[in-house]
């Protein structure tokens, strides 16, 4: 059974650096195909891609936020963290990992996500 | 990579089918055959119902179905129900290893 989940700080203040983990058990970042994404959503509005650590260590990023955004591996194999720099209020949204199946293209299991706000 | 259009809203009566619409560029939607379609329904994550523009995963009712003409995907629902009701995103590849969402549309059952 493949579960996800996110953690990290709830709140953060303008220009300093978020760092979000994603925990997952059920699947490895070794075998070849799959991948964790990262995905966000701002109050009331659309889903956003941000980035993709595919298996064999290759990540990709959202161009638009490509600058301020790094995906690395945790401190276990189980666990992908996404950081984001120079955060601003318009960063403030629920941030989603997933579990991503490369050779067809989608997201099929989702953690819960964790709302980030972006405050002084 | 600009986010896919997606019409706001669409509703329909229960038991009547809907179409929504996604709409990319050559660069994405018409070039590759990786659009994948999620429903949220308040407060809670995405769930997948169709990949690769029209395959449904196992588990999924075979009340949503999904095609592609052109730059434009659509996904419709028929037979439409009370539970349908919610959030609607596509997905697709846009070439490089990158990924675009679409603008989302919102599913009222009247």
């Amino acid at each position: 059974q493949i579960t996800l989940k996110e953690s990290g700080p709830t709140l953060v203040k303008p220009t300093q650096t978020l760092t979000l983990t994603c925990t997952f058990s059920g699947f490895s970042l070794s075998t070849s195909g799959v991948g964790v994404g990262w995905i966000r959503q701002p109050p009331g509005k659309a889903l956003e891609w941000l980035a993709l650590r595919y298996w064999g260590d290759d990540k990709r990023y959202n161009p638009s936020l490509k600058s301020r955004l790094t995906i690395t591996e945790g401190t276990s194999n189980n666990q992908v963290v996404l950081t984001m720099t120079n955060m601003d209020p318009v960063d403030t949204a629920t941030y989603y990992c997933a579990h991503f199946i490369v050779g067809e293209g989608y997201f099929d299991y989702w953690g819960q996500g964790t709302l980030v706000t972006v405050s002084s | 990579q600009s986010a896919l259009t997606q019409p706001a809203s669409v509703s329909g009566s229960p038991g009547q089918s809907i179409t929504i619409s996604c709409t990319g560029t050559s660069s994405d939607v018409g070039t590759y055959n990786l659009v994948s379609w999620y429903q949220q329904h308040p407060g809670k994550a995405p769930k997948l119902r169709i990949y690769e523009g029209s395959k449904r995963p196992s588990g999924v009712s075979n009340r949503f179905s999904g095609s592609k003409s052109g730059n434009t995907a659509s996904l419709t629902i028929s037979g439409l129900q009370a539970e349908d009701e919610a959030d609607y995103y596509c997905c697709s590849y846009a070439g490089s290893s990158l990924w675009v969402f679409g603008g989302g549309t919102k599913v009222t059952v009247l």
